[in-house]
């Protein structure tokens, strides 16, 4: 009963390293996406994806790369990590048998340094 | 673009006592709406929703009635517990038939104590 699977929980980058984000889910669901939650400013979209082969943009993309070659991975890479990226990001999942429910991962904190 | 404005925290209650957070929208087309909660550590969990107006979303004690003519989603619980301490999120979507993209407030913080 996994869910939604993020890897690291915790990361520290210096500026200017890249890294990516892990994100698998095992539902089956053809719809992932990844979020950004600071303080003050709720959860917003940075990419999403309706299926494999298939990614778009949210609302805050810059300074990010997604790919969806296989229908239950998603990474979030940063190409080049700087300080106001630091942040805790969710990976997310529906399909609809979750009655397009979205389930979220349990996050993954970033600092960039 | 589509918005959602909750009430602003920290809240502190004690144990028993009733709670309100309100939540009010802006969204074109017909939006359906939810409340996420966020345990300490944890992520987001689907704590209830509603799809259409005067729908009423209820799951843990915790209710929200959809007003589309006063665009609001406020959650209610009558009686709180110290474990109900969490940030929740109110939410929208406006695609129909699905919960995929959403737009979240900002999250209030609620703390009950004992």
């Amino acid at each position: 009963n996994a869910g939604v699977t993020q890897t690291p929980k915790f990361q520290v980058l210096k500026t200017g390293q890249s890294m990516t984000l892990q994100c698998a889910q095992d539902m089956n669901h053809e719809y992932m996406s990844w979020y950004r939650q600071d303080p003050g400013m709720g959860l917003r979209l940075i990419h999403y994806s309706v299926g494999a082969g298939i990614t778009d943009q949210g609302e805050v993309p810059n300074g990010y790369n997604v790919s969806r070659s296989t229908t239950e991975d998603f990474p979030l890479r940063l190409l080049s990590a700087a300080p106001s990226q630091t942040s805790v990001y969710f990976c997310a999942s529906s399909g609809p048998d979750s009655g397009n429910t979205i389930y979220f991962g349990e996050g993954s904190w970033l600092t960039v340094v | 673009g589509d918005s959602v404005t909750q009430m602003e925290g920290p809240v502190t209650l004690s144990e028993e006592a009733f709670l309100t957070i309100n939540c009010t929208y802006t969204a074109t087309g017909y939006p359906s709406l939810f409340w996420y909660v966020q345990y300490p550590g944890e992520g987001l969990q689907l704590l209830l929703k509603a799809t259409k107006a005067d729908d009423k979303g209820s799951n843990k004690g915790f209710e929200a009635t959809y007003r589309k003519e006063t665009t609001s989603f406020h959650l209610e619980k009558g009686s709180v517990q110290v474990s109900d301490s969490a940030v929740y999120f109110c939410a929208l979507s406006t695609l129909p038939g699905s919960a995929r993209q959403l737009t979240f407030g900002s999250g209030t913080q609620l703390t009950v104590l004992p």
